[in-house]
């Protein structure tokens, strides 16, 4: 059972749109939702990060929307650039625990 | 400062031989952590490690799966004897202090084939 889904798998976009990227969990202890940014052979690196207790948090042009109700949140990229092509993964962590639990990751290229 | 290194990078290896796959976390970081990316699916979490001692290893997925980390620095992932479906990415991550927002670092991964 996959308690973080993520969608898309894959998104292509071109240099300038916004990238979106959505996660809905079913886990209402979970309380700490990273994004992570994956470069082929690289390991996952921390993105943007928030907590519940926060709607929307940004940093630069990347955006977290937060909807506690709804369980979901989702990644916005601004003015996406080809630079930002990798696959990104949504994640969520409660804490009582220490793992992470990752959703299926998403593919973004970003056409020029 | 060093991050998270994993050796090997890439191991091809037949069914029923063994693997060790090593990582080395952040010095002074107490929690490593083990994780999988089977093809295409997403990265699930193995175990969790505190200093030498294992925390949780709710995600091992069976007794051929052995980890350690003695001394409580690097930390072994043997599988013995492997098996196709043993195939994907191998993370290793470490992170200084538990929960809040801590933040895991990543290795590169070990990308293991089993043929």
């Amino acid at each position: 059972q996959q308690q973080v889904k993520q969608s898309p798998q894959s998104l292509i976009v071109q240099k300038g749109g916004i990238s979106i990227i959505n996660c809905a969990y079913e886990n209402t202890a979970f309380d700490y939702f990273p994004w992570y940014q994956q470069f082929p052979g690289k390991g996952p690196a921390l993105l943007i990060a928030i907590r519940p207790d926060v709607s929307e948090k940004k940093e630069g042009r990347f955006t977290i929307s937060f909807n506690k109700s709804a369980k979901q949140f989702s990644l916005h990229i601004m003015d996406s650039q080809p630079g930002d092509s990798a696959t990104y993964f949504c994640a969520a962590r409660n804490n009582a625990g220490n793992m992470l639990t990752f959703g299926g990751g998403t593919r973004l290229m970003v056409k020029p | 400062e060093a991050g998270v290194t994993q050796f090997p990078s890439h191991s091809v290896i037949e069914k029923g031989q063994t693997v060790t796959l090593r990582c080395d976390p952040i010095s002074g970081h107490d929690n490593l952590y083990w994780y999988r990316r089977v093809m295409g699916k997403e990265i699930k979490f193995l175990l969790h490690f505190v200093k030498e001692s294992k925390q949780d290893e709710s995600g091992m997925p069976n007794n051929r799966f052995l980890a350690e980390r003695t001394g409580g620095t690097y930390s072994t992932l043997k599988v013995q004897p492997a098996e196709l479906e043993d195939s994907g990415v191998y993370f290793c991550a470490s992170s200084q202090d538990k929960g809040g927002n801590t933040e895991a670092f990543f290795g590169q991964g070990t990308r293991l084939t089993v043929v």
